[in-house]
């Protein structure tokens, strides 16, 4: 596609409730990033992918939150029983995956409210 | 890991005066610098960057410097303008491939007219 797209764009859930969070990126990006922003916060790193694989998950901040990524294209970010410290915007974004790293094409986010 | 720093937190200025926002990092193995800007509502943009073989890089009215002895840059805007207004990140990579960008809690930069 033209950019990076998210959904839903918004999402109120009640505590202990599952939520899944969808990325496609940009056609031919082989790498993806989730970040969380609190709201008035900067951008918290919680995974990447390369390809399928996630070399780096060091972001995660709980075994509650999991990512999959399948075709090398669209990504699925999981938060099991969530909670009230879940709620924040979630980005994602994508890069071309070749050379260093570059410029970062963000989608819009997904505002995530969990009551 | 990295640690990126960056002040102020918020940024008031009139139209047509410039804007300096600061940030410092940690990991002296960081070596790629980019700056994003974020509008009410989107996701962040990049608006300029800077690779460490460089100490200063300038694109029209905005222009960052980068001390690596100091491990601090800094993104500096000249005859700021209302449609600046926004958040403004930094962040920091040690630029190999695919390693995630750390960025700075951002600066919320307004320009009154």
């Amino acid at each position: 596609g033209a950019g990076v797209s998210q959904s839903p764009s918004n999402k109120v859930t009640e505590k202990g409730k599952d939520v899944e969070l969808r990325c496609d990126p940009i056609s031919g990006h082989t790498a993806l990033y989730w970040y969380r922003q609190r709201l008035g916060q900067g951008l918290e790193f919680l995974i990447y992918f390369q390809g399928n694989s996630a070399p780096d998950k060091s972001g995660l901040p709980s075994d509650r939150f999991s990512a999959e990524r399948t075709g090398e294209s669209v990504s699925t970010l999981t938060i099991q029983r969530t909670q009230q410290e879940d709620s924040a915007v979630y980005l994602c974004a994508s890069f071309t995956g070749l050379g260093n790293t570059g410029e970062l094409f963000f989608g819009e986010g997904s505002r995530l409210t969990v009551l | 890991g990295e640690n990126v720093e960056q002040h102020p937190s918020t940024l008031s200025v009139q139209e047509g005066d410039s804007a300096v926002i600061k940030c410092t990092y940690s990991d002296s193995a960081s070596n790629y610098f980019p700056w994003y800007k974020q509008e009410l509502g989107k996701g962040p943009q990049l608006i300029i960057d800077i690779r460490s073989n460089v100490g200063e890089k300038k694109d029209q009215r905005i222009a960052v410097t980068l001390n690596k002895t100091a491990k601090h840059f800094s993104l500096h805007i000249t005859e700021t303008q209302p449609e600046d207004s926004a958040v403004y990140f930094c962040a920091a990579s040690d630029n190999q491939a695919g390693t995630a960008l750390i960025f700075g809690k951002g600066t919320t930069l307004s320009v009154s007219s």
